[in-house]
Parts: structure tokens; C-alpha cells; sequence
């Protein structure tokens, strides 16, 4: 079975600039979430999407970051304008119907604002 | 808050020998699940091992096993027979009844040869 897919997996990029990642969650699987790691931290939620609808994007910093899952498979997160503070590594994970104790984790993008 | 803290941030054992990595939790909550999550320098999250709150059974993958300890709110993972493979960061996670999980910061942990 193929695991989370994620692209690309550098990016570097000037402040104020707009970057996207992408995420392709395994086959089947209902829930996608997308995650923050700053350096020398855990991972921070950002995003949770139960199909195509958002359950929880509360710790999303909704003026600057978007993220769709258009048709319910893949995903896009989405930052405009990039600030120094962003640069990060971003993890996208998914997990089968009603198993959500059961996370599956890409390899991440790490995004690098200069 | 729900927090997750671990206070070891990096540690060092040679090959062969057992290591414990401490982590403990703040909740209010009686049923949740526990886990130990790997990352090695690839970036990938790879689950090692979980625990239902609720079972009193310390759970046990391999060489992999934990000690939780519910009162105390502590949940630490014993690696034995440590293998060089085993290099990686090591995060302890808690998730909430809202389906959410807690990272901690994380310990590395170096297996010398």
C-alpha cells in the first residue's frame, strides 16, 4: 500500500512570498490532517479535514494560511505572504474512517522563509 | 491546557543496551490514547507504539514497551536491545477526546556503536 505522498519536499522562498505543498493521503482514507513542525519541537495541528469538510482549523492562522481537500482526496495548504516565522517543516498525515487513534504520516516539506 | 512534557532532550546509549525515555502528561480526561512516535532524519512520523488509557496492560511492540503509570500521568518507553537504527528523535503524543493530538518537544536519541 502506498503511504502519504507529499511535495515538494524543499522549498525556499523570500518573505512575502506564497508557497503551496501538497499532499496525496493514502487510498481510502477519510481524514487528512496537516501539521506544522518548527524546528526542535513537536508537531502542531493546523488543519483537520474529515472528507472534503474541515472538522478543526482552529490553530490555522486563517489571514495569511488556506488549505482546501477538493473531492475529499487530496489536499493543498497554501501560505500568503510567507513571514520568516513560517519556515518550518509541514507534515500531512491521514487516517482510515473512524480510526482516527490511527495516524499515518508523510515525509513532509521542509519550507525555508529567507 | 493538555500539555505533554518531556524532560530528557537528547540522550546517548551504545548499541546493545536498554534506554528509558521519560514523558508526562497533563489531563483532565479519563479515556484517551497515548503513543510513542519516531522521526529519524528522513522526517517521517513513524507510530512505535500506543496505549489505550483505559487498558491497565502496559503496551508492548518488539523490543519496544511502555511503562503507564495512570495516576501519575506517565507514560515513558523502554527500548531494549538498542540497535543503531533506533537513531532518531523520539516524541511522546496524547489524543484528546476531540480526536486531537498533543506533541511533546521531543528527546533525541543517539545509539553509539
Amino acid at each position: 500500500e502506498a503511504g502519504v505522498a507529499q511535495s515538494p519536499r524543499y522549498k525556499i522562498i523570500e518573505k512575502r512570498q506564497s508557497v503551496a505543498f501538497w499532499c496525496n493521503p493514502i487510498s481510502g482514507h477519510a481524514t487528512l490532517y496537516w501539521y506544522q513542525q518548527i524546528l526542535g519541537q513537536g508537531p502542531k495541528l493546523l488543519i483537520q479535514f474529515q472528507n472534503n469538510g474541515v472538522v478543526d482549523d482552529s490553530q490555522l492562522p486563517k489571514d495569511r494560511f488556506s488549505a482546501e481537500r477538493l473531492k475529499g482526496v487530496d489536499s493543498t495548504l497554501k501560505i500568503q505572504p510567507a513571514k520568516l516565522e513560517d519556515s518550518a517543516v509541514y507534515l500531512c498525515a491521514s487516517s482510515p474512517a473512524g480510526r482516527v487513534h490511527i495516524q499515518y504520516f508523510g515525509a513532509g516539506t521542509r519550507l525555508s522563509v529567507l | 491546557a493538555q500539555t505533554v512534557t518531556q524532560s530528557q532532550p537528547e540522550m546517548s546509549v551504545q548499541e546493545a543496551e536498554t534506554v528509558t525515555l521519560s514523558c508526562t502528561y497533563d489531563t483532565s480526561e479519563s479515556n484517551y490514547y497515548l503513543f510513542w512516535y519516531k522521526q529519524p532524519p528522513s522526517r517521517q512520523m513513524i507510530l512505535v507504539i500506543r496505549q489505550e488509557a483505559y487498558k491497565q496492560q502496559n503496551a508492548t511492540e518488539n523490543r519496544f514497551s511502555v511503562n503507564f503509570q495512570k495516576a501519575a500521568k506517565s507514560f515513558s518507553l523502554k527500548i531494549s536491545d538498542s540497535q543503531l537504527g533506533d537513531t532518531a528523535m523520539y516524541f511522546c503524543a496524547f489524543m484528546n477526546r476531540d480526536d486531537k493530538i498533543i506533541f511533546g518537544k521531543g528527546t533525541r536519541l543517539h545509539i553509539l556503536p
